[in-house]
């Protein structure tokens, strides 16, 4: 159980086109689901906090209108790179928080290549 | 969230134990000690988390000192499969902040 997915897993787009990535929660609701961005070599950085039917909060640094995150409903969240750019290019990775035994769970991440 | 330290590297030989160490020397008495691992270009994966128990589940155990402190994560068996990066995490169910954990090395 507590099985996040993540689609899609790679994806390579233009510079200057948007691009959405979904997270959903296949087997739980997630009222609270979590972005993050890593960079090669790098730790996981936190973006966004993502809670069904309000706005995401957003970590300090992070352009909220750049990356547009939507979750409209207890099992799925978005989030959208809009105007992408090469220094976009990165590993997205969604989490949620689901039952307690399992703490959180993560989905296997997109790879996005901006060109 | 607390902040951890964490060995940047560590090696062990496949069969025998790993222990993972970290310091959360000011973690406060709501958070909770987590660790995950993440293999190369892959999600973190849950392995265990606790409040001030000890822990055990199929995957590994978890030591946490009595001041809370300090914990030590136990890989009872390691295998290849168990190489990856090592996160530790003192936090609560709000968000996770995760540092730059231990890149544990599994070596025949």
């Amino acid at each position: 159980g507590a099985v996040v997915s993540q689609h899609p897993s790679w994806v390579i787009c233009k510079s200057g086109t948007s691009v959405k990535i979904e997270c959903r929660s296949l087997d739980f609701q997630a009222t609270t689901m979590f972005w993050y961005r890593q960079f090669p070599k790098q730790s996981l950085m936190l973006m966004a906090t993502s809670n069904e039917g309000s706005k995401a909060t957003y970590e300090q640094g992070v352009e909220k209108d750049k990356f547009l995150i939507n979750h409209a409903s207890l099992t799925l969240s978005t989030l959208t790179v809009t105007s992408a750019h090469p220094e976009d290019s990165s590993f997205y990775i969604c989490s949620a928080s689901g039952r307690a035994s399992y703490g959180y769970t993560f989905g296997s991440g997109t790879r996005l290549t901006v060109v | 969230d607390a902040k951890t330290t964490q060995p940047t590297s560590m090696d062990c030989a496949e069969g025998r134990a790993a222990n993972l160490p970290c310091n959360h020397s000011t973690i406060s008495g709501n958070e909770y000690v987590y660790w995950y691992r993440q293999i190369h270009s892959q999600g973190p994966q849950y392995i265990i988390h606790g409040l001030k128990n000890n822990e055990t589940n199929e995957m590994a155990s978890l030591i946490i000192t009595e001041d809370r402190k300090s914990s030590t994560l136990i890989l009872p068996h390691a295998t290849l499969r168990d190489t990856a990066v090592y996160y530790c995490i003192a936090g609560t169910a709000s968000k996770l902040t995760f540092g730059t954990g231990t890149r544990l090395q599994v070596t025949l």
